[in-house]
């Protein structure tokens, strides 16, 4: 079975400072996709990043950077100079890539970012 | 905006009483899905649609059921609302290909069940 551990469930931050959230994942696949999203306070979740289990490249997208390493199982997120609009719920999850039976995603539990002004 | 409806956005019914969601797309994707949000846990799914008529079970299915008639249209019933169903849904679509098979949520429907 699947399972995607967030082991910080609220991360609280002055603006301008960076933060890393954490994500470790179990999978018996040897192919596979992580993902990040973002729920904003107004509810929507917006999507993020897509990552597959054959590119350990790090990416960057702006002030967003994604980390993953194969080796501990962990795809970790981190925002350079917060600011107040990075306020949000932050969640990991885990696929597999199987086409036929759609990717049905495991979610971790979510870790809250509270960026104060 | 991948085109995804979801309806009603808030509902509150009596436990023991039927009720349906609906998840509306316009952009005619194969896939489709319905999580449910509850606090420590993450979005859980509930059911799965990969075409008209085919669906199966995600993790947490007991006390729900769905159907997929068109393309378009995937609803989720609850058959007796119970007060462990109190929860937000989510509703997903994805194409799974392997390039596209990212999924793109609903708004979300907050159901409470008193």
């Amino acid at each position: 079975a699947q399972k995607v551990t967030q082991a910080q469930t609220e991360i609280s931050v002055v603006e301008k400072e960076d933060v890393t959230l954490d994500c470790v994942y179990e999978t018996r696949d040897t192919t596979y996709y992580l993902f990040w999203y973002k729920q904003p306070p107004s509810g929507e979740l917006v999507f993020l990043i897509r990552r597959n289990s054959f590119d350990e490249q790090n990416e960057i997208s702006g002030r967003y950077s994604w980390n993953f390493q194969k080796s501990t199982s962990s795809f970790n997120f981190t925002i350079t100079a917060s600011q107040v609009v990075d306020s949000a719920v932050y969640f990991c999850a885990l696929s597999e890539a199987v086409e036929a039976a759609g990717n049905k995603l495991t979610f971790g539990g979510g870790t809250r970012v509270l960026v104060k002004p | 905006d991948a085109g995804i409806t979801q309806s009603p956005r808030h509902k509150v019914t009596e436990t023991g009483t039927p009720v349906t969601l609906r998840c509306h797309q316009t952009e005619n994707h194969r896939y489709m899905y319905w999580y449910r949000q509850d606090p420590g846990h993450g979005l859980r799914l509930i059911h799965y649609s990969y075409g008209v008529k085919d669906t199966d079970k995600g993790e947490v299915s007991d006390g729900y059921s769905v159907s997929r008639s068109k393309t378009e249209d995937f609803l989720l019933t609850l058959e007796s609302a119970t007060s462990s169903q109190t929860s937000v849904y989510f509703c997903a679509i994805s194409e799974s290909k392997a390039a596209k098979n990212i999924q793109y949520f609903g708004a979300g429907t907050r159901l409470s069940v008193l």
